[in-house]
């Protein structure tokens, strides 16, 4: 399977702490994107990676990618309990494919 | 960014029947997807909906099973056929958004008995 893998599968944190969540990926890929989905509902873009850049800043969320490892974290700093959903990586191949293929997810809970 | 509605938002169906499911976009799109979400797994691309030709199908499924239909530039169907508890999901469609990402839909989810 394509999949990424995504680790952990679940976190559960206090509100203020941060969180971080990890997606490994198996080919060469165009660029790299979060995607959260709160219970079950449609996804919403959070944030894009291209895959000649490391690091990315959007508000609380901070992405990074090493292509070399095939990796990619995200990381939201000073959670609230509205932040508590699934976190799903996907991953864009090519720059002619309007394909992605998304990770296995981990579903984040914030405690107030 | 495209506001998309999907109905039903969910049903629950007997096993043989089919169910079609539909997606609005506010917008004209070229490209709209289709995902499966089995339950508390990730998302499963299925086709790929161009409008006026064929849908093109992921590996591991069919047209006669999952048949698309994408009429115009703003509305798809698919149709779940000859269903089984298997087919049990949330099915998702999505369009192309800006700089390669999509804009989802909230999802049908659908139950088979």
């Amino acid at each position: 399977s394509q999949q990424g893998e995504e680790d952990p599968q679940a976190l559960s944190i206090q509100e203020g702490e941060n969180a971080t969540m990890n997606c490994s990926y198996k080919t060469s890929i165009n660029n790299l994107q979060w995607y959260r989905q709160n219970s079950g509902r449609g996804l919403v873009h959070l944030i894009l990676i291209r895959s000649n850049e490391r690091e990315k800043h959007s508000g609380r969320l901070r992405v990074t990618l090493d292509t070399s490892k095939k990796s990619s974290s995200l990381l939201i700093t000073a959670s609230r309990a509205a932040d508590t959903a699934s976190y799903f990586c996907a991953t864009d191949k090519s720059w002619w494919s309007d394909k992605l293929i998304f990770g296995t997810g981990t579903r984040l809970q914030v405690f107030p | 960014s495209a506001v998309i509605s999907q109905k039903p938002s969910r049903d629950i169906c007997q096993r043989g029947t089919s169910l079609t499911i539909q997606c609005q976009v506010d917008s004209q799109v070229t490209m709209m997807f289709w995902y499966r979400q089995q339950p508390g797994q990730s998302l499963t691309l299925i086709a790929t909906a161009n409008q006026g030709s064929e849908a093109t199908y992921e590996s591991g499924f069919v047209i006669d099973k999952f048949p698309i239909s994408r009429p115009n530039l703003t509305f798809s169907t698919l149709t779940v056929s000859n269903m089984s508890p298997e087919d049990s999901s949330i099915y998702l469609c999505s369009v192309e958004g800006r700089e390669e990402t999509q804009y989802f839909g909230p999802g049908t989810r659908l139950l088979v008995l």
